[in-house]
């Protein structure tokens, strides 16, 4: 099936620091999302792009959809402690009517204070 | 509360038994998704329901089954169980699939099931 390379796989930072995170697929996708778990919860959606190219932020979050259509990055700007968790990028194939969503392996974010 | 309902929360079983987990979706959602999540692991896709049917399979083991019910509740059973089915399963829900734009998935908090 589908694969979605995400990278890094894990991250520890020091409180304040930016953070940049990628993912990657072999395959043309019409939506870009990314999403953050918390320890024990269910992901939490952060950012959705919709637009090749599209550029879109969430307070300390900026979120990029790639030219290609096939990668997507999520910069954190200003890490604190709180943005301790999982991010996982998501996306919907181009084409796909049937709503599944391919999710990357996740990149586990630790942030020193 | 993100408007989907998962439960148990917590589920403490033996090998070989069977259990079953729910799932409410958020109001106005028709399809309903199920996710392994394994220690250290990503979301293990495992099964997709709009409307009541099936519309995709993942990763799921036969000894595994579910179905979505005329109300949009759907439930999740696993038989047999081994230890390594221990793990989080979470439910998602999302709007109709009809429609070109996708506006994401709304997880639940998860049903953490361990086998002892």
């Amino acid at each position: 099936g589908q694969q979605l390379n995400q990278s890094p796989q894990s991250m520890f930072i020091q409180e304040g620091e930016d953070v940049s995170m990628n993912c990657t697929s072999s395959s043309i996708f019409n939506t870009w999302l990314w999403y953050k778990q918390d320890p024990g919860e269910g992901p939490v959606l952060l950012i959705a792009l919709y637009k090749a190219g599209e550029l879109t932020s969430n307070g300390r979050l900026t979120a990029q959809f790639g030219i290609t259509r096939k990668d997507s990055f999520l910069n954190i700007s200003a890490s604190i402690p709180s943005d301790v968790g999982i991010y996982f990028c998501a996306g919907q194939m181009r084409g796909s009517t049937l709503g599944r969503l391919y999710f990357g392996r996740g990149t586990q974010l630790t942030v020193w204070p | 509360d993100s408007g989907v309902t998962q439960t148990p929360k917590h589920l403490i079983t033996a090998t070989g038994q069977r259990v079953t987990l729910r799932c409410s979706p958020r109001s106005g959602d028709l399809s309903v998704y199920w996710y392994q999540q394994s220690l250290d692991q990503g979301l293990q896709f495992l099964i997709q329901y709009y409307n009541g049917e099936e519309r995709a399979k993942g990763n799921i083991l036969e000894r595994f089954s579910a179905q979505q019910f005329p109300d949009l509740h759907s439930e999740l059973n696993l038989s047999s169980l081994e230890l390594g089915d221990s793990a989080l399963y979470f439910c998602a829900s999302s709007v109709s699939t009809r429609t070109g734009a996708h506006y994401g998935y709304t997880f639940g908090s998860g049903t953490r099931l361990t086998v002892v």
